[in-house]
């Protein structure tokens, strides 16, 4: 499979532990984003990376996110205190701009649930 | 600012066409999108549009761009049971960011 892989695809927590979730893009694609999705709404956001440079962060991204693409290739995304409101989906997508195109391919995404 | 505005809801038939609206705010926005999202699963691109183009068509699915008006709909032709899902319309705004609608679900009765 070549496509976006993340991982867990699930995460349930207790308010106030750290989560780590890991982002697989597809090979060859230098960007990487990750979106926050909650019930209802579009996808929203976070950051992005161009090869290993975090290059944008929304102001949805407080203090308690972070997010790092140390190689270029994978990225993770740890939430430290986890608070009831961070449950949502966490998508991770990846592109390979060309020709003034660029279009973004998503992965599965992780569900977290914070009690 | 920047916002994408679909229909919350959309109900049709087996077999009977399926046109999902959605209008948008940025004048500069170069591609347009359309991604379906299945019960917990991640986006799959349906289609793109690119914002010089008035229509593109692909199999049962037709892209229409009014850029005068910037609004963008998809048609779903024979719509099937298996198209139900959500469809989200995102607009490219430049550079890394693009911005989703909240969804448009489509119920599909057979």
């Amino acid at each position: 499979d070549t496509g976006v892989s993340q991982d867990p695809r699930h995460k349930i927590t207790k308010r106030g532990q750290n989560v780590t979730f890991r982002c697989d893009p597809i090979s060859e694609h230098n960007r990487l984003y990750w979106y926050r999705q909650t019930l209802g709404q579009g996808p929203e956001f976070l950051t992005y990376f161009q090869n290993e440079a975090q290059l944008e962060k929304s102001r949805l991204l407080s203090d308690r996110f972070s997010a790092e693409r140390p190689k270029g290739s994978f990225s993770t995304l740890e939430i430290q205190r986890t608070e009831q409101g961070d449950s949502a989906m966490y998508l991770c997508a990846s592109s390979r701009p060309a020709g003034g195109e660029e279009t973004q391919y998503f992965g599965p995404g992780t569900r977290l649930l914070v009690l | 600012g920047e916002d994408v505005e679909q229909s919350l809801f959309l109900s049709v038939r087996e077999g009977d066409s399926s046109v999902i609206n959605c209008t948008y705010t940025d004048s500069s926005s170069t591609y347009l999108y359309w991604y379906k999202q299945e019960p917990g699963a991640g986006l799959q691109l349906l289609t793109y549009i690119f914002s010089n183009m008035d229509m593109k068509q692909d199999q049962r699915l037709t892209v229409l761009l009014n850029k005068k008006d910037k609004h963008l709909s998809l048609r779903i032709a024979d719509t099937q049971t298996g198209d139900s899902a959500i469809y989200f319309c995102a607009e490219d705004t430049g550079g890394f960011k693009t911005i989703f609608g909240a969804g448009t679900r489509l119920f599909v009765k057979a």
